[in-house]
């Protein structure tokens, strides 16, 4: 079974352009997260999809971020416009919904660095 | 809201010696508790999880991590590590009802000396 995808795996831009990410959950699962992970921290959630649907978006600074899963698969993390704190490890997880507890895979992430 | 404490940035560890990693966490309801390690320039991958029953439980590599409810702790044990387990550890909880998302510490930085 395939596992996360994500791209790209690095990315190096200047402060005030624009990025964005991309990932693949694993096949069937409905539930996709998406993490920060800044240097020297753990990862802390932006946003958390079910299917297509928002469920959790507190910690995502929507003046500059935003995320979408279309057709509920895969998903588009994107920043507008970076700032120097923005450079982190963004990690993309999936898990299976139903039960009271499915793991989350989580994805290599793509780092990206603000110049 | 729950939080995660890993109390040592880093640790340092000669080959075959034993190793002790401490997390505590705070909530105010029941949770669920993991560890996770991350190898360079790779994604998360989980080392064990403690959702029920036995307060003891075993993992991945040789991993085992203890959950003590009174003191809200869930340290994570080797009794002999390899060079191959330098690595950042997180601990981490997540809400057994509800919001179904992870909580991490700040990790802690394995490195295993020859």
């Amino acid at each position: 079974e395939a596992g996360v995808a994500q791209s790209p795996r690095y990315k190096i831009i200047e402060k005030r352009q624009s990025v964005a990410f991309w990932c693949n959950p694993i096949s069937g699962h409905a539930t996709l997260y998406w993490y920060q992970q800044i240097l020297g921290q753990g990862p802390k959630l932006l946003i958390q999809f079910q299917n297509n649907g928002v469920v959790d978006d507190s910690q995502l600074p929507k003046d500059r971020f935003s995320a979408e899963r279309l057709k509920g698969v895969d998903s588009t993390l994107k920043i507008q416009p970076a700032k120097l704190e923005d450079s982190a490890v963004y990690l993309c997880a999936s898990r299976k919904s139903g039960a009271t507890y499915n793991e989350q895979f989580f994805g290599p992430g793509t780092r990206l660095t603000v110049l | 809201a729950q939080s995660v404490t890993q109390l040592d940035s880093q640790v340092p560890v000669f080959e075959e010696a034993p190793v002790e990693l401490r997390c505590n966490y705070s909530s105010s309801v029941s949770v669920y508790l993991f560890w996770y390690v991350q190898y360079p320039n790779q994604g998360l991958q989980l080392l064990l999880k403690y959702l029920s029953g036995s307060t003891l439980v075993k993992g991945i590599n040789g991993f085992e991590a203890e959950f003590n409810k009174s003191q809200t702790s869930f340290h994570l044990r080797k009794p002999s590590v390899h060079i191959s387990d330098t690595a950042e550890y997180f601990c981490a909880v997540r809400l057994i009802q509800g919001a179904q998302k992870l909580v991490f510490g700040q990790g802690t930085r394995l490195t295993i000396n020859p």
